[in-house]
């Protein structure tokens, strides 16, 4: 099925340092939305992005949803070791609820 | 504030089999949507229901079928497994389709 390209595919951090992931899509999407995945957890939601353009942070957290509508990234800024986990992006279209994911960023940071 | 609840979490099923998994959406939520997550696939689309219709489908056969009940409550159904059936299964319910979806933790599906 499709995909949206996500990378870096894996990140290897130091505590404190900052950390930046995007994705891209041949498609447009009407929303932009950011996951963290724990192991054996499912996604929890971190942030969501409705305007092209847009900029939005959660905390240590900053996305933006890109002016052509086909790309987003995701910020996080001093990382802790909790940011551990997998980071997905994924893509709503107009026509209903389906969301169309990234490959996901593993995110390792050593204390 | 309850958040989704899928039951069981872990199941072990032969090929040949069914099964039927469970999905509880947050309360007030009426879309669910259900996911197919694999190491190979990642996190692919299976259908969503909308007060008790389905509203849009993945690309998978149709041995995969879901349902939803008045109170918003989905339950999906995969007939005849197959080895390559084995994933976790994440449900997800938001307010209506197109906004935030909130998943539940999941059902790991092992096929033996």
């Amino acid at each position: 099925g499709q995909q949206l390209n996500q990378s870096p595919q894996s990140m290897f951090i130091q505590e404190g340092e900052d950390v930046s992931m995007n994705c891209t899509s041949s498609s447009i999407f009407n929303t932009w939305l950011w996951y963290k995945q724990d192991p054996g957890e499912g996604p929890v939601l971190l942030i969501a992005l409705y305007k092209a353009g847009e900029l939005t942070s959660n905390g240590r957290l900053t996305a933006q949803f890109g002016i052509t509508r086909k790309d987003s990234f995701l910020n996080i800024s001093a990382s802790i070791p909790s940011d551990v986990g997998i980071y997905f992006c994924a893509g709503q279209e107009t026509s209903g609820s389906r969301l169309t994911f990234g490959e996901g960023t593993q995110l390792t940071v050593n204390p | 504030k309850a958040g989704v609840t899928q039951t069981p979490r872990y199941l072990i099923k032969t090929r040949g089999q069914q099964v039927t998994l469970s999905c509880s959406p947050i309360s007030g939520h009426r879309s669910v949507s259900w996911y197919q997550q694999t190491p190979g696939q990642g996190l692919q689309f299976l259908f969503e229901y909308f007060s008790e219709t389905q509203r849009n489908k993945g690309n998978f056969p149709g041995r995969f079928s879901g349902r939803q009940f008045s109170n918003s409550r989905s339950e999906m159904n995969v007939s005849t497994l197959e080895l390559g059936d084995s994933a976790l299964y994440l449900c997800a319910s938001s307010r209506a389709g197109d906004q935030p979806q909130h998943f539940g933790d999941g059902t790991r599906l092992s096929i033996l």
